[in-house]
């Protein structure tokens, strides 16, 4: 199985809504991705996950709360939202040996609209 | 430190043809660089990944080299289903953090 699933595909919420998004794979990989993309922009790092342990926070919004529950699963927790947050977001998956973390396995992404 | 710039930002080859695209960087510890594919509606999937200056690397009709401070990818005969935004990704220090260009769009007419 060499899928990352995410749900929900899509997404609308008020800016006083709490929702999460959530990612599964069960590549046996040890590192686990969220990003960013707005529309005809690349995707921008904001968490990674090392060993369960968070390993970056590029300085993201407090708002936006990461959580891995295991090693197979990702969650993204959203909580007071902008309308600029409004985006595609996409969660990765990657071994994490010296020479092959860097593939990363990306999913499909959820497509979030904050009203 | 941290940006990675595509050449061209869009290419529209005929069917059949090369497509041919660059990124550069600058960067003072360089680790690896990848390329990725993105189709529309669609997450970003892994197409290669190199990891010193010189190395040149071929998969079925990609063909990437990887320069000191850049890399080219090249696609020979082109299929309108290779019509996609081509992202080149270097990793910064620390290795998992990974910064995308802003990729070049790929449409080939059929």
């Amino acid at each position: 199985d060499t899928e990352v699933t995410q749900t929900p595909k899509h997404l609308v919420m008020g800016m006083t809504n709490k929702k999460s998004l959530k990612c599964e794979q069960h590549m046996g990989h040890r590192a686990m991705y969220w990003y960013k993309q707005k529309a005809k922009k690349p995707p921008e790092l904001m968490f990674v996950y090392s060993y369960e342990k968070l390993s970056i926070n590029e300085s993201v919004p407090s708002r936006f709360s990461p959580e891995c529950p295991n090693s197979s699963l990702l969650n993204l927790h959203l909580h007071a939202l902008q309308p600029e947050d409004s985006a595609l977001y996409l969660c990765a998956s990657s071994q994490v040996d010296l020479l092959t973390y860097n593939e990363q396995f990306f999913g499909p992404g959820t497509r979030l609209t904050v009203l | 430190e941290n940006q990675v710039e595509h050449s061209p930002h869009f290419l529209g080859p005929q069917q059949g043809d090369v497509a041919s695209m660059s990124c550069t960087y600058s960067v003072s510890r360089f680790n690896n660089l990848q390329w990725y594919r993105q189709n529309t509606g669609m997450g970003p999937k892994h197409l290669l990944s190199m990891y010193s200056a010189g190395y040149e690397k071929q998969k079925g009709r990609l063909n990437a080299t990887l320069l000191k401070n850049g890399s080219s990818l090249y696609i020979t005969a082109v299929q309108p289903e290779d019509s996609a935004t081509y992202f080149c990704a270097r990793a910064g220090a620390g290795g998992f953090k990974t910064i995308f260009g802003a990729g070049t769009r790929l449409f080939v007419k059929a």
